[in-house]
């Protein structure tokens, strides 16, 4: 059983639509994640959320939605796709508290044509 | 403010030789931890390692080792006799310890990649 889950690993699609990405984890966790890989592999984190409740939302576009129905789903929604939002997006979840190492899933790729 | 530093971009290693990946870190905190992801070419995040700011015990795992060192904000990580299969992208990374704050965010160094050769 994988312990994140994502799909789908890969998205191709046009500018200004919308799509979303799926994430689930059945690891208990208490806490998952949204990080983002840009083309230089360069990794930083969007979205956090603890029992279904945001607490972090670095400075993303409000293009960019999570929706969390449970502690074990964080799915992210994406509005009005544009070229610049071509990334890996990864999931993550971690237990709650201090320095807890966080688990990925394997990452989706969406490219925006 | 925090940052992590890794300041070998790409290192080019023959096979079973050591390399050591540098990484410097910089935070405000007392608390904080340090981890070691891999990422090998199918794309994956493989954690490695985890260290918090209380223990600068060195750790070995195998041919994997860590140095932890507080008075140069450093946690270098050292492949010895290294194999094809270490090939991949390392990223050093740091969270701080403020409960309910910023638990669980990542600041991830800009990664080294690393390339063994037969």
């Amino acid at each position: 059983d994988t312990a994140v889950s994502q799909t789908p690993k890969y998205l191709v699609t046009q500018m200004g639509n919308d799509k979303s990405i799926k994430c689930e984890q059945n690891l208990g966790h208490d806490t998952m994640y949204w990080y983002k890989q840009d083309s230089k592999k360069f990794l930083k984190i969007m979205f956090s959320y603890n029992n279904k409740e945001l607490i972090i939302n670095e400075t993303v576009p409000n293009r960019f939605s999570p929706k969390s129905p449970d502690k074990a789903h964080l799915n992210l929604h994406i509005n009005s796709l544009e070229l610049g939002d071509s990334a890996v997006y990864f999931c993550a979840s971690s237990q709650e508290g201090r320095g807890e190492k966080l688990f990925f899933g394997s990452g989706t790729q969406l490219s925006v044509l | 403010a925090q940052k992590v530093t890794q300041a070998q971009t790409e290192i080019s290693v023959v096979e079973k030789e050591d390399v050591t990946l540098d990484c410097v870190y910089e935070t405000r905190d007392t608390t904080y931890y340090l981890f070691w992801y891999k990422q090998p070419p199918s794309g994956e995040l493989v954690f490695l390692i985890r260290r918090n700011s209380f223990d600068e015990q060195n750790e070995i795992s195998g041919r994997y080792s860590w140095n932890f060192q507080k008075s140069t904000s450093s946690f270098n990580f050292t492949i010895t006799a290294s194999q094809v299969v270490d090939s991949a992208v390392y990223f050093c990374a740091l969270s701080e310890g403020n409960y309910g704050g910023s638990q669980g965010n990542l600041i991830f160094g800009k990664g080294t990649k690393l390339s063994v050769k037969p």
